[in-house]
């Protein structure tokens, strides 16, 4: 049972475009949603990441919109570059009950290319 | 400041054969986890430890699967009598403390079984 949808599998953008990629999720105990980057044969880095009180975060070129009631998040690349190329996946952390720490539901992944 | 190590980078082993994967977390990361991802899919948790305790391997299959993170030394993911279906990247992460949400990957261990 997928928990984390992620759409689309596959974008290409203009340089200086703006790129989109959605998540939705299903689980509303759920309590952290973050962005992974992770291009090939590397690990995945954190992007950004937002928790499900705040509506909006954005750092540099990235935003996150989070919809609560939705339960879907999007995160957004303003002028998008060549560098950005990579796969991103979304993610939702699980509150473990009993410990302190959770463990991460990943989407699918989206291949991002942006062409010159 | 080391982020999360992990060796080997790449590891081939034959059917049959046993596969040790090892994880060094972040310095002053007690947490660690290990996921699994297989070709063009996400990642997939499979267990949650911290210093010498197991604490979630619900995503870790019942069998030949195995993993430690002892007092001393790095995280070890061991896998016995592998099979053509365990090949894939093995990536750990680290998070520092209890409550903390930013969990940090390493460079995975690319397990490929002949």
């Amino acid at each position: 049972q997928q928990q984390v949808k992620q759409s689309p599998q596959s974008l290409i953008v203009q340089k200086g475009g703006i790129s989109i990629i959605n998540c939705a999720y299903e689980n509303t105990a759920f309590d952290y949603f973050p962005w992974y980057q992770q291009f090939p044969g590397k690990g995945p880095a954190l992007l950004i990441a937002i928790r499900p009180d705040v509506s909006e975060k954005k750092e540099g070129r990235f935003t996150i919109s989070f919809n609560k009631s939705a339960k879907q998040f999007s995160l957004h690349i303003m002028d998008s570059q060549p560098g950005d190329s990579a796969t991103y996946f979304c993610a939702a952390l699980t509150p473990y009950s009993g410990a302190g720490s959770y463990q991460l539901t990943f989407g699918k992944g989206t291949k991002l290319s942006v062409i010159p | 400041n080391a982020g999360v190590m992990q060796n080997p980078r790449h590891l081939v082993r034959r059917r049959g054969q046993e596969a040790r994967l090892r994880c060094s977390p972040m310095k002053g990361h007690s947490h660690v986890y290990w996921y699994r991802q297989l070709p063009e899919e996400g990642l997939k948790f499979m267990v949650y430890l911290q210093k010498e305790n197991i604490i979630d391997e619900s995503g870790m299959p019942k069998e030949r699967f195995s993993a430690e993170f002892p007092k001393e030394g790095p995280s070890i993911l061991r896998i016995q009598q592998v099979v053509r279906g365990d090949s894939a990247a093995y990536f750990c992460a680290s998070s520092p403390r209890d409550g903390s949400y930013e969990q940090y990957f390493g460079p995975g261990t690319r397990l490929t079984v002949t």
